[in-house]
């Protein structure tokens, strides 16, 4: 069974300052999503990757895709306080029919 | 305007008592999903639907139900057999059976009397 790990699960960073956080995918995946979930809220689709090499940016979140390392990261520069949300990074693997999500990270961005 | 709604936001349920989520959407999706989240917890699917008359068993499917009747509506039932449905429940909907982005509903809030 396809396993999606995430990390870090928790992060807390200032204002201003940079971090990734990481998706990992244990079998081969056509595609690789990622979401943004507010305190209480649904699920808003942020980006799609859907090759090898593949890189989407969106303001201050950029996502890419490295599918022989079975590897994708999402790259918050100069962080502010409306990116506090949980993210969570979504595989496509190839012969299924649904998404597997990965735990989740929820950022904080303290001011 | 085009989107997922499900109804009610939150739902009390008494021991014993088969509760039924409403979910519909006029995306003119093919494919429809459900997933249960716990607190600080990721998404597990429960059941999904590539087709109206078809539905499949996700990771926890024991004490669910659900049908497809119509394209637009995939309702969940949570039976008396699930003993801990305390939990924030997504449905989710997408173009088509090859997958691609799926959109999710506002989501239902169940909570145990």
């Amino acid at each position: 069974e396809l396993k999606v790990e995430q990390n870090p699960l928790f992060l807390s960073m200032q204002e201003g300052k940079n971090y990734t956080i990481y998706c990992n995918y244990s079998t081969t995946s056509d595609r690789l999503y990622w979401y943004r979930q507010d305190p209480g809220k649904s699920l808003e689709s942020l980006f799609v990757l859907l090759s090898n090499g593949a890189v989407k940016q969106e303001g201050r979140l950029m996502a890419s895709l490295d599918t022989k390392a079975r590897l994708s990261t999402l790259h918050i520069t100069a962080a502010v306080h409306d990116l506090s949300a949980t993210y969570f990074c979504a595989a496509d693997p190839a012969g299924a029919n649904n998404l597997f999500f990965g735990t989740g990270t929820r950022l904080t961005v303290i001011p | 305007d085009g989107g997922i709604t499900q109804s009610p936001k939150y739902l009390f349920r008494k021991e014993g008592q088969n509760v039924t989520l409403s979910c519909e959407q006029n995306l003119n999706h093919d494919a429809m999903y459900w997933y249960r989240q716990d607190p600080g917890q990721g998404l597990r699917l429960i059941y999904y639907s590539q087709i109206v008359n078809d539905f499949q068993k996700g990771d926890i499917a024991e004490g669910y139900s659900v049908s497809r009747e119509k394209k637009e509506s995939f309702p969940l039932t949570v039976t008396s057999a699930q003993k801990n449905p305390t939990a924030f429940y997504l449905c989710a909907s997408s173009i088509g059976a090859t997958k691609g982005t799926q959109y999710f509903g506002p989501g239902t809030r169940l909570l145990v009397l």
